[in-house]
């Protein structure tokens, strides 16, 4: 049974372009969260969706945004990349809104670097 | 922004010592949780704590949660050098379920 699977794995971007990042969840899990991780530092919460609908939002700007789809896959958008977006941005899937009693499952991360 | 420090931010032990890391929070807590992360990586999650809970044990890991003083110890006994990873603990406040809140992590090596 495939855990969760984020694409892709390492992503270079120029300052002020666009980028998506996607995951997609354990199989039967309908909550996808993502964390942005900068170097040296602990995940920090970006955004939560479950059964399509934001469920939580994080300390981020307008220029981050998600979507989950009918299959609970989701996409993470950021716009106008800045220096300090760049970082290890890690998705992780749970059954339930809440973590429940077996805590979140993360995927591998998508390493962005912005030049 | 994090949730708390986590004591100490860089620990070197031998194979077979135990090892101890400390995490301080700041707020109302529903739950408590531990993860490794291995080379920046994905996170691996290890072990969870109910706010109503003050110990819990799975195989060599032992968590401690102190809700007055807001801490919570996480002890690996009988350390291998697998156990080389970074090491966070993580908030669930009782605002909301669907948020985690980590702290700044632990560096363990671990030496044969």
């Amino acid at each position: 049974d495939a855990g969760v699977t984020q694409s892709p794995t390492h992503l270079i971007k120029t300052r002020g372009q666009h980028v998506t990042l996607r995951c997609s969840p354990i199989s039967g899990h309908k909550s996808v969260s993502w964390y942005q991780q900068v170097l040296g530092q602990g995940p920090q919460f970006i955004f939560q969706y479950y059964e399509k609908e934001e469920r939580g939002r994080g300390n981020f700007p307008d220029r981050f945004s998600a979507r989950q789809f009918p299959n609970y896959s989701s996409e993470l958008n950021v716009n106008a990349l800045l220096l300090g977006d760049s970082a290890l941005y890690l998705c992780a899937s749970s059954s339930i809104v809440g973590q429940g009693a077996h805590g979140y499952t993360f995927g591998s991360g998508t390493r962005l670097t912005v030049v | 922004s994090q949730q708390g420090e986590e004591d100490p931010q860089a620990l070197s032990i031998q194979e077979g010592e135990n090892a101890t890391m400390n995490c301080s929070y700041k707020t109302s807590i529903n739950n408590l949780q531990w993860y490794r992360q291995n080379s920046g990586r994905g996170l691996v999650h290890l072990i969870l704590i109910r706010s109503n809970e003050r110990e819990k044990h799975s195989g060599r890991l032992r968590v401690t949660l102190d809700t007055s003083k807001k801490s919570s110890s996480l002890l690996i006994t009988a350390s291998r050098a697998a156990d080389t990873a970074s090491y966070f603990c993580a908030t669930a406040d009782t605002g909301t379920a669907s948020k985690l809140t980590f702290g700044t992590g632990t560096r363990l090596q671990v030496t044969l």
